[in-house]
């Protein structure tokens, strides 16, 4: 069964602290994206990670892929207020199928 | 304006009832997608159509069809609506290259009474 799992689903943190998702998926995968979801609006693209051992950094938010280890990690850096939202992680084992994570929920206290 | 875009962007209906939505782009992608978004779960595929004369059944299509009416258009039919197809339904577009991300729409929240 294909499987993407994201870790924690749900985080609440202080601003200025740092934190890592964790999204680990069963089956082989050379393409993996995040995507960022704010409260009842649509899915923005962050990051597209395509081979393994690539990272990509975008202000506070560096994402990371292990393709043998079936692992990507999306870690914050003094995080603030803005970076609240919910974040998925999807893999495209098929030909630009995706399948998603079930998203993990930040929440960033002032 | 919006390179994705979907109608009705609410829509509430009775059990049996057909509905429509509709999605239409402006980003020249030849892939188009339709997801359905419930909470802790995630989006779960339901139809995907990577040119006008290919379309795919996705992950859970049971109870939906689609129609790619052009390349800019991909609509999601639900033939007779039954309660637990309550969600919030996305379109998505794709190039369909390595470096292919998927863009979305705003989304359709339907609620089937």
């Amino acid at each position: 069964e294909l499987k993407v799992e994201q870790n924690p689903l749900f985080l609440s943190m202080q601003e200025g602290k740092n934190y890592t998702i964790y999204c680990n998926y069963s089956t082989t995968s050379d393409r993996l994206y995040w995507y960022r979801q704010d409260p009842g609006k649509s899915l923005e693209s962050l990051f597209v990670l395509l081979s393994n051992g690539a990272v990509k950094q975008e202000g506070r938010l560096m994402a990371s892929l292990d393709t043998k280890a079936r692992l990507s990690t999306l870690h914050i850096t003094a995080a603030v207020h803005d970076l609240s939202a919910t974040y998925f992680c999807a893999v495209d084992p098929f030909s630009y199928q995706l399948i998603w994570g079930a998203g993990t929920k930040l929440i960033i206290k002032p | 304006d919006a390179d994705v875009t979907q109608t009705p962007r609410n829509r509430i209906t009775k059990t049996g009832k057909r509905i429509m939505l509709e999605c239409s782009q402006t980003k020249g992608h030849d892939r188009m997608y339709w997801y359905r978004q419930d909470p802790g779960l995630g989006l779960r595929l339901i139809y995907y159509s990577f040119d006008v004369k290919d379309i795919n059944k996705g992950e859970i299509s049971d109870g939906y069809s689609v129609s790619r009416q052009a390349q800019a258009k991909f609509s999601l039919s639900l033939e007779s609506a039954i309660p637990n197809q309550t969600a919030l339904y996305f379109c998505a577009t794709g190039q369909g290259t390595s470096t292919d991300t998927q863009y979305f729409g705003p989304g359709t929240r339907l609620t089937v009474l």
